[in-house]
């Protein structure tokens, strides 16, 4: 029963290096999210997974890139990280039951760029 | 495209007296909208959900919500608040259909201060 799992939880960076966040769900839904989270700006959508094998730009695409590795893997990349790529990132994933979606997110990463 | 509205970024209030968060939405197709708390350092728990079923939506750790279509509200309540209630407090809605894939747009979010 370990729902969504991100790893890692923190991680400092210089700025130009990359890295890639993990994530995974054991709930085998559909759907899966990654959202930015920064001071007064609420969760912001990255990029989403609507099933395995399709990845579609959010909101907030620019400068990452996704994947869908699998129905359980989507994982989120940072080519060369930014200072302003200072965030909390969340990974959620849903299922849509009755008409509705009932979502699950991670714990977060939280990532300095400096 | 949808958006939500949190209408005041900071709320402060002494324990035992009444909690309450605002939310409008706008939307131009019928909303799921949600209520989550996030605690320092934590992620996101869900409070409350509304779903069409029924325009009160009682909650946990005592919170209700009351979907208003006139309004375009989605206001949290809460009638007697907790030291334990401090945290930052998430209105988001979503959409069943169409593109919609489920992604919920948030509000900015508001944090509650509780005094003793």
């Amino acid at each position: 029963n370990a729902g969504v799992t991100q790893t890692p939880k923190f991680q400092v960076l210089k700025t130009g290096q990359s890295m890639t966040l993990q994530c995974a769900q054991d709930m085998n839904h559909n759907s899966m999210y990654w959202y930015r989270q920064d001071p007064g700006m609420g969760l912001r959508l990255i990029y989403y997974s609507a099933s395995e094998g399709t990845t579609d730009k959010g909101e907030v695409p620019n400068g990452y890139n996704v994947s869908r590795l699998n129905k359980r893997e989507f994982s989120l990349r940072l080519e060369s990280a930014a200072p302003s790529q200072t965030s909390v990132y969340f990974c959620a994933s849903s299922e849509r039951r009755g008409g509705v979606y009932g979502y699950t997110f991670g714990s977060g990463t939280r990532l300095t760029v400096v | 495209a949808q958006s939500v509205t949190q209408l005041g970024s900071h709320v402060s209030v002494s324990e035992g007296a009444l909690v309450l968060l605002r939310c409008n939405y706008s939307s131009s197709v019928p909303p799921y909208l949600f209520w989550y708390v996030q605690y320092p350092n934590q992620g996101l728990q869900l409070l409350l959900k509304y779903t069409s079923a029924a325009t009160l939506v009682k909650g946990i750790n005592g919170f209700e919500a009351e979907f208003k279509k006139s309004e375009t509200s989605f206001h949290l309540t809460k009638p007697s608040a907790h030291m334990s209630d401090a945290a930052e407090y998430f209105c988001a809605v979503s959409f069943a259909g169409g593109t919609s894939y489920g992604k919920l747009t948030f509000g900015q979010g508001t944090i509650l201060t509780v005094h003793p």
